[in-house]
């Protein structure tokens, strides 16, 4: 079965840095569409940032600038760096990988169909 | 920037019950939604893609539909399980954006 791992989370203090892993088994990570999917106490889901299978990577408006969303294909690993840490960035950090295709009518549909089990990020001195 | 709405934000309901839940677009959007469920502590699920595609696995009890500009999430018979919040999700020009959440309880 297919699955993603996150790790990388902790407690850190305003405009540090942290760097997440999120590991995937029983499929490659090269030939996905996978993003970084983000959850603040209490609140809803927040998209963060995407990697395409071409290299071309994209953000939310919230973390362009400090985020960057990377991967080891030797590792079938995807990251996200999180640099200028900021207190709302505190949330559950989830990867998922993006399922992407064209429908009936020829519109492109995408959706998250595996995601891990995320990790909490708390910024805060 | 796309701005999704839910409606209801949340709702009591009875086993056995049906259930619907709208998404709305602040703009027309020609593209699918998708649904997901998330229980408390764990990560969303998916439930439909493409607006209307059951997941794999996912009881036909949910569907997906699109009328005009609302597209609806509905849950025919309702069962203890399905607790937890709903989210609608739309992606357009490399942005991926979610609804607010519809959080369904059980009576």
């Amino acid at each position: 079965e297919a699955q993603l791992v996150e790790s990388g989370g902790g407690l850190i203090q305003p405009g540090g840095s942290l760097r997440l892993s999120c590991a995937a088994s029983e499929f490659i990570v090269k030939y996905s569409y996978m993003s970084w999917v983000r959850q603040a106490p209490g609140e809803g889901l927040e998209w963060v940032a995407g990697f395409y299978t071409d290299g071309a990577t994209y953000y939310g408006d919230s973390v362009k600038g400090r985020f960057t969303i990377s991967r080891d294909t030797s590792k079938n690993t995807l990251y996200l760096q999180m640099n200028s840490l900021r207190p709302e960035d505190t949330a559950v950090y989830y990867c998922a990988r993006d399922r992407q295709g064209y429908d009936s009518s020829g519109y492109f549909y995408d959706a998250f169909d595996i995601w891990g089990q995320g990790t909490m990020v708390t910024v805060s001195s | 920037a796309i701005q999704l709405t839910q409606s209801p934000s949340s709702l009591s309901a009875s086993v056995g019950d049906r259930v619907t839940i709208t998404c709305r677009a602040s703009q027309g959007i020609a593209s699918p939604l998708a649904w997901y469920q998330q229980e408390p502590g764990k990560a969303p699920k998916l439930l439909i893609y493409d607006t209307s595609s059951l997941e794999s696995g996912v009881p036909s009890r949910f569907s997906g539909s699109r009328s005009g500009t609302d597209f609806t999430l509905t849950i025919s018979s309702l069962q203890p399980e399905d607790f937890g919040t709903y989210y609608c999700h739309h992606f357009n020009n490399h942005q991926f954006t979610f609804g607010p959440g519809t959080k369904v309880d059980i009576k």
